[in-house]
């Protein structure tokens, strides 16, 4: 069955501090991956997809198909970046398959 | 643009009662789903559909009924609430999975007494 398993529930950083958030997923063929983002009290949304390749809020995100991973990357935390972060898998064309999320704690 | 409109955003119910959440977007989407998220689990999959009169079930779909009578409507319907219900539910909704982002709701939260 198609996963995305993300180790860490709680990641604290100070402001100014690189962050990795980690994800890793379980899929037959050429996933499609996706960062979603939660800010308190608002709804999710997307941040960042692969197949973009795009840097969004300074955040990056690189596939790795060999070690099945999709790590969510910034160099320098920021207090606004504090929030949910949910790796997200497109489960071939038909739903999406989220993992358990973490949340990001960057501290002053 | 309204988006993907959840109603209602609060509810509570007692054990037994049975609810409809609704949600509607005005994008026209083909794909629409419901989550339900929980702490420490993320958010796991009830139904989805991927058309007007076409749905599936998700990871989660004991005590969960949803259909689809039309494009811009996936109302879920909860048959008798039960507190393992206790939750906040998300509705999304995307042009097609892989190629387009998902956009959801603001949620409901839920809770069964």
């Amino acid at each position: 069955a198609q996963r995305v398993t993300q180790p860490e529930k709680l990641l604290s950083v100070f402001k100014g501090a690189p962050v990795e958030l980690k994800c890793n997923y379980s899929y037959s063929g050429s996933p499609e991956l996706f960062w979603y983002v939660q800010y308190s009290r608002q709804r999710l949304q997307l941040l960042l997809r692969h197949i973009s390749r795009e840097s969004i809020k300074g955040f990056t995100a690189d596939l790795n198909k060999g070690e099945t991973s999709f790590h969510l990357k910034k160099p320098f935390a920021q207090e606004e970046d504090s929030a949910m972060y949910y790796c997200a898998l497109d489960n071939y064309g038909q739903n999406f398959v989220f993992g358990p999320g973490t949340r990001l704690s960057v501290l002053p | 643009n309204a988006g993907v409109t959840q109603t209602p955003k609060f509810q509570v119910l007692k054990t037994g009662q049975s609810m409809t959440l609704q949600c509607a977007q005005d994008m026209n989407h083909e794909y629409m789903s419901w989550y339900r998220q929980d702490p420490g689990m993320g958010l796991r999959l009830i139904h989805y559909s991927v058309g007007a009169g076409i749905t599936d079930q998700g990871e989660v779909p004991n005590g969960y009924n949803v259909s689809r009578s039309t494009t811009e409507d996936f109302p879920l319907r909860l048959l008798s609430a039960a507190p393992s219900q206790t939750s906040v539910y998300f509705c999304a909704s995307s042009y097609s999975t892989g190629k387009g982002e998902a956009f959801f709701g603001q949620g409901t939260r839920l809770t069964v007494v």
